[in-house]
């Protein structure tokens, strides 16, 4: 979706790089969410942030990964140093319309560690 | 533990067979939505439901949301191959937005 854009769009890289993920969604979408996609976890929300404070980042292991929001249409997601088993696709997302709630899905970042 | 589980896991279908595909919380929700995601695509937004026993349709697509608002579950009639892709039913759990259920993927054989 043209709202929301991510890169790079294909990420591969040695075990202890650090890898940083760009999301970038359109003016005016305040929030932004973070999910890791693999096979055997399925769709996992990592953190989101609203008006760029992070307001839940449970989901996201602390000891290597960050996530900010420098500014309104800049969200990072940063692995530092990056395991074979962060080898996943990364998305973000926005809300679409507060009506429903539901969210629009960046086209994702494809990482492999290897 | 996984708190959106949906079944089955993978469908194998014929071009022209029906196609569901349920999904069943461990709360209640106050609403289920449904996306898709194609081979190699992202997540798309498919529909909401937000009241007890509705029923939507969507052409081919029939969404319907239990009574207890705790299931759910997305029927095609007549799959073609344009539906092929994998379908997730997704509602807010405690304080999380959007959990997912893990998905049905279908594949149709044409």
């Amino acid at each position: 979706d043209a709202r929301v854009t991510q890169t790079p769009r294909h990420k591969v890289t040695e075990m202890g790089q650090e890898v940083t993920m760009r999301c970038q969604p359109i003016l005016g979408h305040n929030t932004v969410f973070w999910y890791r996609q693999t096979m055997m976890q399925g769709l996992e929300l990592l953190a989101y942030f609203r008006n760029r404070a992070p307001l839940d980042d449970s989901g996201m292991p602390k000891d290597r990964f960050s996530a900010e929001m420098p500014d309104a249409t800049l969200a990072t997601l940063k692995i530092q140093p990056s395991e074979p088993r962060d080898s996943a696709v990364y998305f973000c997302a926005i809300y679409g319309t507060l009506a429903y709630n539901e969210q629009f899905f960046g086209p994702g970042t494809r990482l492999t560690v290897l | 533990g996984q708190q959106v589980m949906q079944i089955p896991q993978y469908q194998h279908v014929q071009e022209g067979e029906d196609f569901t595909t349920y999904c069943n919380s461990s709360t209640t929700l106050s609403n289920i939505q449904w996306y898709k995601q194609r081979p190699g695509g992202h997540p798309v937004f498919l529909i909401q439901l937000v009241k007890s026993g509705e029923v939507k349709k969507q052409k081919r697509l029939t969404f319907q949301f239990g009574e207890a608002k705790k299931n759910s579950s997305l029927h095609i009639t007549a799959t073609q191959t344009t539906d092929v892709g994998t379908y997730f039913c997704a509602g807010p759990v405690g304080n999380t937005p959007l959990v997912f259920g893990k998905g049905t993927r279908l594949s149709v054989i044409a």
